[in-house]
């Protein structure tokens, strides 16, 4: 089974705090990916990362931003939460290789009031 | 940009019966997810395939290229089974391995 982990699972919080959300997976993936869902919606990419030191926007925009230092961690940070924040993240791997499948974590639900 | 359609949006259906979920998408794919999301919101893959037919299970999932058309069937289906599946089309090149996703069939097994 694949391990990738995602905390919190839950988070109610108040607007203008700084929040980071926590993805770790011990796979060894190079690839890794943040979701955003909106109750009864698809999932939007809205980061990747192909490996150290690479991050990109995904399809779409987000206020958030990811950083890459280690293979297996790929946090990502809200520096001023908003209501419009609120929705579940989640994270996802890949190893690297053609049509490999990706794994997701259990996700954040992520509430601002 | 790949569009991924599902039908139904909703099914309720009873234990043991026949399940069939459909998905279609606009442009060609290199392969195609089908993954299953329970209430607490964790994301398992259930199948990837790019043709054919796969089976694990009580659960089959087919697809035919031409038609841009792919289908998750659920055999003698239980209240377990019960969650939302979600398809994926990966697209044939672009960054992040360009999945777009479906908005999901929602399922829900009565016993």
């Amino acid at each position: 089974e694949a391990d990738i982990y995602q905390t919190p699972r839950y988070l109610v919080i108040g607007t203008g705090k700084k929040i980071t959300l926590e993805c770790s997976q011990t796979m060894g993936h190079d690839k890794m990916y943040w979701y955003q869902q909106d109750p009864g919606m698809e999932l939007h990419l809205i980061h990747y990362s192909y490996g150290v030191n690479s991050t990109e926007k995904g399809d779409l925009s987000s206020e958030s931003t990811v950083s890459r230092i280690r293979t297996e961690h790929f946090p990502l940070t809200l520096e001023s939460a908003r209501p419009s924040h609120t929705s579940q993240y989640l994270c996802a791997s890949q190893q690297t290789g053609y049509n490999q499948p990706q794994h997701f974590g259990d996700g954040t639900r992520l509430s601002i009031l | 940009k790949n569009e991924v359609e599902q039908s139904p949006q909703n099914l309720t259906a009873q234990e043991g019966e026949f399940i069939t979920i459909n998905c279609s998408y606009s442009v060609g794919i290199s392969a195609l997810h089908w993954l299953q999301q329970h209430p607490g919101g964790g994301i398992v893959s259930l199948f990837m395939l790019s043709s054919g037919k796969k089976k694990h299970g009580r659960l089959i999932a087919t697809i035919n290229i031409q038609e841009k058309h792919s289908s998750l069937h659920i055999t003698a289906s239980h209240p377990r089974d019960s969650a939302v599946y979600i398809c994926a089309a990966r697209g044939s090149g672009g960054g992040a391995d360009g999945l777009t996703f479906g908005k999901g069939t929602h399922l829900i097994i009565q016993p």
